[in-house]
């Protein structure tokens, strides 16, 4: 059984950057296919990018391109997500999840990063 | 950039049958995944690859997909289903969620 569990709430000011980890167990991170997804404040669901085994590679939205960056740490099966340039429409709840079944079927807890002056 | 469209609202008597639909020009070619989140939770993925359910899901959750409309169906709606569903798809550049809807049940 997967298990996801999330670093801590964030507070960060604008231009800052921020680093949330998500430590797998249960699984090796090797097995699986990890992705990041953000929700802010009453608002829905978006994706951010993740692992696509078909190209073996990070994929990111369009719109995070350039201030994300999704990277995994082996030896600790824990991954990591980074945002920078910090702004406050980046307020939200930041979740890691796992794709083996082409949906994200096990999700961590959600990290709130909250941006302000 | 590519959208899934959701109705914002649902609501439904309790033993009931509701339906929640997604649009999108893609899903004829990709699959539908849905999940349902409560106040304060993760998502939960309740159907995945258009019309299966995960173990440990109720049956009385379903879909199913025609043209470019796929339909979460909640057969018997209980209480304990009120809560936001999302529909999730993907296209060439990566996943997209729904708008997502709201199920309030009366």
């Amino acid at each position: 059984q997967v298990q996801l569990v999330q670093s801590g709430a964030e507070v960060k000011k604008p231009g800052a950057s921020v680093k949330v980890s998500c430590k797998v167990s249960g699984y090796t991170l090797t097995e699986l296919s990890m992705h990041w997804v953000r929700q802010a404040p009453g608002k829905g669901l978006e994706w951010m990018g993740g692992f696509d085994p078909e190209d073996g590679e990070t994929i990111y939205a369009q719109k995070f391109q350039g201030r994300v960056t999704m990277t995994e740490d082996t030896s600790t099966d824990t991954a990591y997500m980074e945002l920078s340039s910090l702004r406050s429409e980046d307020t939200a709840v930041y979740y890691c999840a796992t794709d083996q079944v082409g949906a994200f079927d096990i999700w961590g807890q959600g990290t709130m990063v909250t941006v302000s002056s | 950039s590519y959208e899934l469209t959701q109705p914002p609202s649902v609501s439904v008597s309790p033993g009931q049958t509701a339906r929640i639909t997604c649009s999108g020009d893609a899903l004829p070619k990709q699959y539908a995944y849905w999940y349902q989140q409560k106040p304060g939770q993760a998502p939960v993925l309740v159907i995945y690859k258009d019309s299966e359910r995960p173990s440990g899901i109720p049956e009385r959750f379903s879909g199913s997909s025609s043209g470019t409309t796929v339909t979460l169906t909640i057969s018997g709606v209980q209480a304990e289903d009120e809560a936001d569903y999302y529909c999730q798809s993907a296209d060439s550049s990566g996943r997209v969620f729904g708008t997502g809807t709201k199920v309030t049940v009366l």
